[in-house]
């Protein structure tokens, strides 16, 4: 009964680097979110995928990519990470009018 | 611009005290508001509310939404500990962008 799987849960980047955040979902979910929460902002949207095959910017997108690889699946990638890029990092998934459901987050620091 | 407000900001009690959590908004196409408790992961769902006036209650938690004027409010009686948490409000919207608001969510800290 894993939900809404996310990894890696911590990671500390140098400034330029890359990397890709995953997050996976069992629940047969349509829609998928990634989000950053950073202190006094709450939760921003960064890009979303209403369904397999599609994928729509959110608020805060620039300086991220993302890709839906399936129904299950959707990535979050750094190309070029900069401090601002430090935050928390959630994914959610829902189906029709349900409430989203969250992964444990990813913890991510830029030095 | 779309925006949804809570108040307090943070909030220290003792155990045993009841709590109020007001959510405000300004959103266009307003389909549903959802509050969500996040303690040391992820936030978790407590209510979703659609309509006005009618409570939503689990155990010592309490919400109520008034589209009239806006707002809604999250209400913890008789709190304990494992209460202390960040307590999100969002906004569901029919269209637009993307699909939810998240407001800045309210700090409680629970005290023995």
């Amino acid at each position: 009964n894993a939900g809404v799987t996310q990894t890696p849960k911590f990671q500390v980047l140098k400034t330029g680097q890359s990397m890709t955040l995953q997050c996976a979902q069992d629940m047969n979910h349509n829609s998928m979110y990634w989000y950053r929460q950073d202190p006094g902002m709450g939760l921003r949207l960064i890009y979303y995928s209403a369904s397999e095959g599609t994928t729509d910017k959110g608020e805060v997108p620039n300086g991220y990519n993302v890709s839906r690889l399936n129904k299950r699946e959707f990535s979050l990638r750094l190309e070029s990470a900069a401090p601002s890029q430090t935050s928390v990092y959630f994914c959610a998934s829902m189906t029709g009018n349900q409430p989203q459901h969250f992964g444990d987050g990813t913890r991510l620091s830029i030095l | 611009e779309d925006k949804v407000v809570q108040s307090p900001l943070s909030l220290v009690v003792h155990e045993g005290d009841t709590v109020t959590l007001n959510c405000s908004y300004e959103v266009t196409n307003f389909r549903s508001l959802l509050w969500y408790k996040q303690e040391k992961k992820a936030p978790t769902f407590l209510f979703m509310l659609t309509s006005s006036g009618i409570e939503k209650k689990s155990g010592r938690l309490s919400s109520i939404l008034d589209k009239k004027e806006l707002f809604s409010i999250l209400n913890i009686t008789a709190t304990q500990t494992g209460d202390s948490a960040i307590y999100l409000c969002a906004v569901e919207r029919t269209s637009g962008t993307y699909k939810y608001i998240f407001g800045t969510g309210t700090r409680l800290k629970v005290l023995a």
